[in-house]
């Protein structure tokens, strides 16, 4: 099925683990996102990508990494895990032909560092 | 810079009452805005949105419009119902061409039957 589907919905890890959770979308979008989810905080931008080999920090990039071989995945590493890091993370994805398109989102992973 | 605020939450109300969620911006340029919902255990989705000074965005009884005068994009719903339970974010876009979101920090609704 077409759509945008993060893996895996739930992980607990240990503090300075490396952890990587991935995110893959069917509809050939250009962007794509990662944002955490904090309670009073919203939704912040973690990175982002314009394309396959073009990523760029958004407002809380520091202890994420990220990558964009395909298209299509859009993976977000953790290097060294950090308990401040315990989140609910969003992967979302939009098309480029015009701006200000809404962005589609994943159902998230809510990862718990211990 | 740009930056949503929308009204702290719970927002508690009884079946069939009507809906007002504020939410006010702060942008330069023409930003487009967005009503996003997330139901508990999923994504967000968009419910609705507006491009442009005066348009009136509007989605399964849901309606918002877009006040530049007043830099305002309040949500409303004449009558509520049990599963429109779920939080809801304000969000306008960053501008440009990186299509990037800036979002409120996201209002709780809970209606009671």
């Amino acid at each position: 099925d077409a759509g945008i589907t993060q893996s895996p919905r739930y992980k607990i890890t240990e503090t300075g683990r490396q952890v990587t959770l991935m995110c893959h979308q069917t509809w050939s979008h250009s962007y794509m996102f990662w944002y955490r989810q904090d309670l009073g905080h919203g939704l912040r931008l973690i990175y982002y990508s314009a394309a396959a080999d073009i990523t760029d920090k958004g407002e809380v990039p520091d202890g994420y990494v990220v990558s964009r071989s395909k298209t299509e995945n859009f993976p977000l590493t953790l290097e060294s895990a950090t308990r401040s890091q315990t989140s609910v993370y969003f992967c979302a994805s939009s098309d480029f032909r015009t701006v200000n398109q809404p962005q589609h989102f994943g159902d998230g992973t809510r990862l718990s560092i211990l | 810079g740009n930056s949503v605020t929308q009204m702290e939450g719970p927002v508690t109300l009884s079946e069939e009452a009507f809906l007002t969620i504020n939410c006010t911006y702060t942008a330069t340029g023409y930003p487009s805005l967005f009503w996003y919902v997330q139901y508990p255990g999923e994504g967000l989705q968009l419910l609705l949105k507006a491009t442009k000074a005066d348009d009136k965005g509007s989605n399964k009884g849901f309606e918002a419009t877009y006040r530049k005068e007043t830099t305002s994009f309040h949500l409303e719903k004449g009558s509520v119902q049990v599963s429109d339970s779920a939080v809801y974010f304000c969000a306008l876009s960053g501008g440009g061409a990186t299509n990037k979101l800036i979002f409120g920090t996201g209002t709780l609704l809970a209606v009671q039957p």
